[in-house]
C-alpha cells in the first residue's frame, strides 16, 4: 500500500518555541493530506485539511494561528505548532489519499508525532 | 452526514477466544467502511475495508469484517486471539468518492488478550 512518513517521530520542546512537524507521500502525489491531533485513550481528532497550493480548511475550534499548514508540493505537508505549551502535548498524526489509485479512497496514515511541550 | 459507533471503549479477551469488535454507522448514502488498527505511539493501519463489492471482507492478520445494511453493523471479529493484537481499533466511515472529505472515526476499543 501506499507510505507516508513523519518527521520527527518525537520532539520536546520548550515552552513558547515552535516545532514544525512534516507529513510526507513517499510513492505517491497527494493533493489533499489531513492533520488529526490524538489525546491519550482517545480517538482521533480531525484538525485540519490541507490542500496543495491553496490554504488549509480548519476544524471548527481549531486555531489557524496556533496551527500553521503549508502544503507547498504534492509530497509534503508542514504542522507549525507555534508558541508551544503544554496544553498543545499531544500526539500528532498525518493522512493522505492517494488520488490516482484510490482504492477505496482509502487513507494512508503516518506513524505519528509526539510532541511533548515542558 | 456520517457518523459510527463503537460499543464498548474496552474489550478483553482470553488469548485463543473469538474476539468481536463491534461497530455500528449512520450515512445517508451507501458507505465505505474502514477497520484500523493502532499500536502504542504508532499511526493507524489499516485492517480491512469495505467497498460495496463484497460484504464480508477478509483482512490482515486473520482479521475479518460483515457489512450488514440492515443492521448498519460492519463488527470486526477474529476466530482466535492473539497476544499481539493487543491494540487499539478503530471503526471509520467515509461517502464512496468523497475525494478530500476526511474519514468519520468511531472512538476506538481497546483490545486486551489475556494469557
Amino acid at each position: 500500500g501506499a507510505v507516508v512518513s513523519q518527521h520527527p517521530s518525537w520532539v520536546i520542546c520548550k515552552s513558547g518555541t515552535s516545532v514544525k512537524i512534516e507529513c510526507r507521500s513517499l510513492d505517491f502525489q497527494a493533493t489533499t493530506m489531513f492533520w488529526y491531533r490524538q489525546f491519550p485513550k482517545q480517538s482521533l481528532m480531525l484538525m485540519a485539511t490541507s490542500n496543495e497550493g491553496s490554504k488549509a480548511t480548519y476544524e471548527q475550534g481549531v486555531e489557524k494561528d496556533k496551527f500553521l499548514i503549508n502544503h507547498a508540493s504534492l509530497t509534503l505537508s508542514t504542522l507549525t505548532v507555534t508558541s508551544a505549551h503544554p496544553e498543545d502535548s499531544s500526539f500528532y498524526i498525518c493522512s493522505a489519499r492517494d488520488p490516482v489509485l484510490r482504492v477505496g479512497d482509502t487513507q494512508y496514515f503516518g506513524p505519528g508525532t509526539r510532541l511533548t511541550v515542558l | 452526514a456520517q457518523s459510527v459507533t463503537q460499543l464498548g471503549s474496552h474489550v478483553s479477551v482470553s488469548e485463543g477466544a473469538l474476539v468481536l469488535l463491534r461497530c455500528n454507522y449512520s450515512s445517508s448514502v451507501p458507505p465505505y467502511l474502514f477497520w484500523y488498527v493502532q499500536y502504542p505511539n504508532q499511526g493507524l493501519q489499516l485492517l480491512l475495508k469495505y467497498t460495496s463489492a463484497a460484504t464480508l471482507v477478509k483482512g490482515i492478520n486473520g482479521f475479518e469484517a460483515e457489512f450488514k445494511k440492515s443492521e448498519t453493523s460492519f463488527h470486526l471479529t477474529k476466530p482466535s486471539a492473539h497476544m499481539s493484537d493487543a491494540a487499539e481499533y478503530f471503526c471509520a466511515v467515509s461517502a464512496p468518492n468523497s475525494g478530500n472529505t476526511p474519514l468519520v472515526f468511531g472512538k476506538g476499543t481497546r483490545l486486551s488478550v489475556i494469557a
